[in-house]
């Protein structure tokens, strides 16, 4: 079973730049979920799909964080513009289902580094 | 108070000896808990789901108490292989929301 894709795996961007992240989820997984992992903590949900819907986003900071799920399978996650408290990584995950017991696939990651 | 808290270590473990911590959370409307683990630079993977009445894989064992709402996790034989940080995942009931802890970092030492 091939696992969670991301690119890139790593990014520098200057601060007020723009980025963007691409992940494919497991095949058949109809959850998606984008999390943030800053250095030294665990991850914080950025915004969770079930197929192309958004099921919680209340965490990602809609100024300048988006994110789509078109078609239900791949995501994109956007940062415009890019501040220095961004640089952390961004992880993308996957589960068969919406959370309960269904445990997450996750993909290896986005490093970004905003200077 | 945050939604799942955790000691963040390190506990240093010499090579063979025993291991446990705890992780606590505040919904007490919680479904699922899991314990993933994570090497440095890499991505979580899960290690254990917790049930109700406690389950244990090979040298882990995975406790859940309800009424002061913490799961624990023990490691029996420590080996250096062990060195990780342990996130404890939280599943609160409502919408199915998984929220991480903040990790606790294990370091198994000859």
């Amino acid at each position: 079973e091939a696992g969670v894709a991301q690119s890139p795996r790593y990014k520098i961007i200057e601060k007020r730049q723009s980025v963007a992240f691409w992940c494919n989820p497991i095949s058949g997984h109809a959850t998606l979920y984008w999390y943030q992992q800053i250095l030294g903590q665990g991850p914080k949900l950025l915004i969770q799909f079930q197929n192309n819907g958004v099921v919680d986003d209340s965490q990602l900071p809609k100024d300048r964080f988006s994110a789509e799920r078109l078609k239900g399978v791949d995501s994109t996650l956007k940062i415009q513009p890019a501040k220095l408290e961004d640089s952390a990584v961004y992880l993308c995950a996957s589960s068969l289902g919406s959370g309960y017991n269904s445990p997450l696939h996750f993909g290896n990651g986005t490093r970004l580094t905003v200077t | 108070r945050k939604e799942v808290e955790q000691d963040p270590g390190p506990f240093n473990v010499p090579e063979g000896a025993t291991v446990a911590f705890n992780c606590t959370y505040s919904n007490s409307a919680s479904q699922s808990f899991f314990w993933y683990r994570q090497d440095c630079r890499k991505e979580p993977k899960l290690l254990m789901s917790v049930y109700s009445s406690g389950n244990e894989d090979g040298r882990f064992t995975a406790q859940l108490n309800r009424a002061s709402q913490y799961i624990s996790l023990l490691i029996r034989d420590s080996k250096l292989s062990d060195s990780a940080t342990y996130l404890c995942v939280v599943n609160k009931a409502a919408g199915n929301k998984l929220t991480f802890g903040g990790g606790t970092r294990v370091l198994v030492k000859p």
